[in-house]
């Protein structure tokens, strides 16, 4: 069973900070995706990365970056994190190829920037 | 650009009862999936029902069913004989059939099964 992880079920961090969310797979899919979600908008896309080293902007980048060094492992950062981003991320994982391929995800980070 | 849009942000109905869940989307694209996502208090996305464009036939899954209008550029979801299990956000979402696997997503709709 494919398996997403991400590291941290709660964060708590401050304005200004640098945040790193963590989001690990296991079954070697090529893509793998950032979602935040908040009350009343659903999910959003913020990035999405097809290869190592190899990204996408999504719907909402602004404010965030992303790092693909290994197949396995999709981290996304908040260069100086703000108030506006308290929400909560969610991270997906897919193989490659034509047609339907199921997303997995992981159980999400509730982010709090206070 | 594809939207996605639920109208319903929350209802409410008693456990044995049918609901329905509304979900109109916007494309230009002939190809595409639609998807019903299930998000119970554990956060888990879990996929309740997928539904591809080029098929006539409405997608059933046990309780869970789809109501496809491809012209109309409606989906909703009908839940038979709801569960207090069924009680957490649905999400519609649409995915392109061409490209990489990157969903577009509803505002969700909060449903709670009462006893």
């Amino acid at each position: 069973d494919v398996k997403v992880t991400q590291s941290s079920r709660y964060l708590v961090k401050r304005t200004g900070e640098k945040v790193f969310l963590e989001c690990v797979q296991d079954m070697d899919h090529e893509n793998m995706f950032w979602y935040r979600q908040d009350p009343g908008l659903g999910l959003r896309l913020i990035y999405f990365s097809y290869d190592v080293k190899m990204k996408e902007k999504g719907d909402i980048p602004e404010g965030y970056s992303v790092s693909r060094e290994k197949k396995e492992r999709f981290s996304l950062i908040l260069e100086s994190a703000s108030t506006n981003q308290t929400s909560m991320y969610l991270c997906a994982s897919s193989l490659a190829g034509r047609g339907y391929r199921p997303l997995h995800f992981g159980n999400g980070t509730r982010l709090t920037v206070t | 650009a594809q939207t996605v849009t639920q109208s319903q942000p929350e209802m409410s109905v008693q456990e044995a009862e049918t609901v329905t869940l509304s979900c109109t989307y916007d494309t230009s694209e002939n190809n595409y999936y639609l998807f019903w996502y299930k998000q119970p208090p554990s956060r888990q996305m879990i996929l309740v029902i997928r539904q591809e464009a080029y098929k006539q036939q409405n997608a059933t899954e046990n309780r869970f069913s789809v109501n496809f209008q491809k012209a109309a550029k409606s989906f909703s979801l009908k839940i038979s004989d709801s569960q207090l299990g069924d009680t957490a956000m649905y999400f519609c979402a649409f995915m392109k059939d061409q490209g990489a696997q990157k969903l577009v997503f509803g505002q969700g709709t909060r449903l709670t099964i009462n006893p």
